[in-house]
């Protein structure tokens, strides 16, 4: 069974165009997360979600809005692509304690985004 | 700079031989943790350290910290090729809430 999954894998669109990723984990945590990774392969956090509420909001773009309908989806919207915004994102999941990340996070399989 | 550096940025061995990659950060830690990321997947949780541990080891991984440095590593021994990887710490900051902060990685390729 997949943990954390995310659809799509692949999305390659042209600049300006709105597109959202979806998020799902099977794991009953409390706690996700989106990530961004660049062709370095630096991991940076962009947003957190715990309940369904709002926790980290990274120095992102307005053009990206999360949502979380429910602890076990988080999606990720983004207006008005730019070039710039070609990445690998991962979605993660995991369950604080006491509003720490003291413990491992899940990450889903990543979405290929590029931006043309 | 960042919280959480490895080094070397990358490292080529063969098959057998020990791997070792360090982590170094610069604020106060809860933990250290080790990812290992296959080429085009997710990352997956290794091993975890708390700041009160020096050593842990998990089968044929060996992790240690020194807090007084800001320093890990992580040991693998006995290498496969199926170990080849890019390797991350991250870090739980005592400021840094529910954020884990990842180091640049370390690509480590094992040779048959």
């Amino acid at each position: 069974d997949t943990a954390v999954s995310q659809t799509p894998k692949y999305l390659v669109t042209q600049m300006g165009n709105d597109k959202s990723i979806k998020c799902e984990q099977n794991l009953g945590h409390d706690t996700m997360y989106w990530y961004k990774q660049d062709s370095k392969k630096f991991l940076k956090i962009m947003f957190s979600y715990n309940n369904k509420e709002l926790i980290i909001n990274e120095t992102v773009p307005n053009r990206f809005s999360p949502k979380s309908p429910d602890k076990a989806h988080l999606n990720l919207h983004i207006n008005s692509l730019e070039l710039g915004d070609s990445a690998v994102y991962f979605c993660a999941s995991s369950q604080l304690r006491g509003g720490r990340a003291s413990y491992e996070q899940y990450f889903g399989p990543g979405t290929r985004l590029t931006v043309t | 700079s960042q919280q959480g550096e490895e080094d070397p940025q990358a490292l080529s061995i063969q098959e057998g031989e020990n791997a070792t990659m360090n982590c170094s950060y610069k604020t106060s830690i809860n933990n250290l943790q080790w990812y290992r990321q296959n080429s085009g997947r997710g990352l997956v949780h290794l091993i975890l350290i708390r700041s009160n541990e020096r050593e842990k080891h998990s089968g044929r991984l060996r992790v240690t910290l020194d807090t007084s440095k800001k320093s890990s590593s992580l040991l693998i021994t006995a290498s496969r090729a199926a170990d080849t990887a890019s390797y991350f710490c991250a870090t739980d900051g005592e400021t840094s809430g529910s954020r884990l902060t990842f180091g640049e990685g370390t690509q480590l390729t094992v040779n048959p």
